[in-house]
């Protein structure tokens, strides 16, 4: 049962460094979308998928990239990394049904010096 | 837009003793409701949900009440233990079916703690 995996857990990145923040689902669902988590704020969507192919901007989207080649995989790409991106950051899948539940990873933090 | 707000916290209690945590929104149209429970070090996970007004959702002894009319999902628990000591998120879906399944807007989390 592995639902949605998230690579890597911790990650310290250098100002101006780049990454890829890795999620994997094996439920075949439609929906994948990344957030982050920030004391007092709750989560903010940064960007979301629909299906192979297809990606949109959420509510924070600025210094993030996505893609979604396969149906599985939706990796979050941090191209010049800022301080104000140090958080927790929560890939999540959903089926394309009407009960509209998502299923989470475990999060991965993400230290930006 | 979509907005949730959450009773600001953190929330104490003695084992045993009830439980509410507040919630409101701000949605068109009829959005489906949802709280979600975050263990330490874990991701989230859905406690429970309602998809329509008058709706109850109930999960592990936690109710929450669909309110249209007062635009409220009150988060409810009539004896709580410390294993339910975690941060809780009010969150919802709009109701405009399609590409709102993979997207909810959360309020910002209330952690609550419960002593022995």
């Amino acid at each position: 049962n592995a639902g949605v995996t998230q690579t890597p857990k911790f990650q310290v990145l250098k100002t101006g460094q780049s990454m890829t923040l890795q999620c994997a689902q094996d439920m075949n669902h439609e929906y994948m979308s990344w957030y982050r988590q920030d004391p007092g704020m709750g989560l903010r969507l940064i960007h979301y998928s629909v299906g192979a192919g297809i990606t949109d901007q959420g509510e924070v989207p600025n210094g993030y990239n996505v893609s979604r080649s396969t149906t599985e995989d939706f990796p979050l790409r941090l191209l010049s990394a800022a301080p104000s991106q140090t958080s927790v950051y929560f890939c999540a899948s959903s089926p394309g049904t009407s009960t509209g539940e998502l299923f989470f990873g475990e999060g991965s933090r993400l230290t930006v010096l | 837009g979509n907005s949730v707000t959450q009773m600001e916290g953190p929330v104490t209690l003695s084992e045993e003793a009830f439980l509410t945590i507040n919630c409101t929104y701000t949605a068109t149209g009829y959005p489906s409701l949802f709280w979600y429970v975050q263990y330490p070090g874990e991701g989230l996970q859905l406690l429970l949900k309602a998809t329509k007004a008058d709706d109850k959702g109930s999960n592990k002894g936690f109710e929450a009440t669909y309110r249209k009319e007062t635009t409220s999902f009150h988060l409810e628990k009539g004896s709580v233990q410390v294993s339910d000591s975690a941060v809780y998120f009010c969150a919802l879906r709009p109701g405009a079916g399609g590409t709102s399944y993979g997207k909810l807007t959360f309020g910002q989390g209330t952690i609550l703690t419960v002593h022995p």
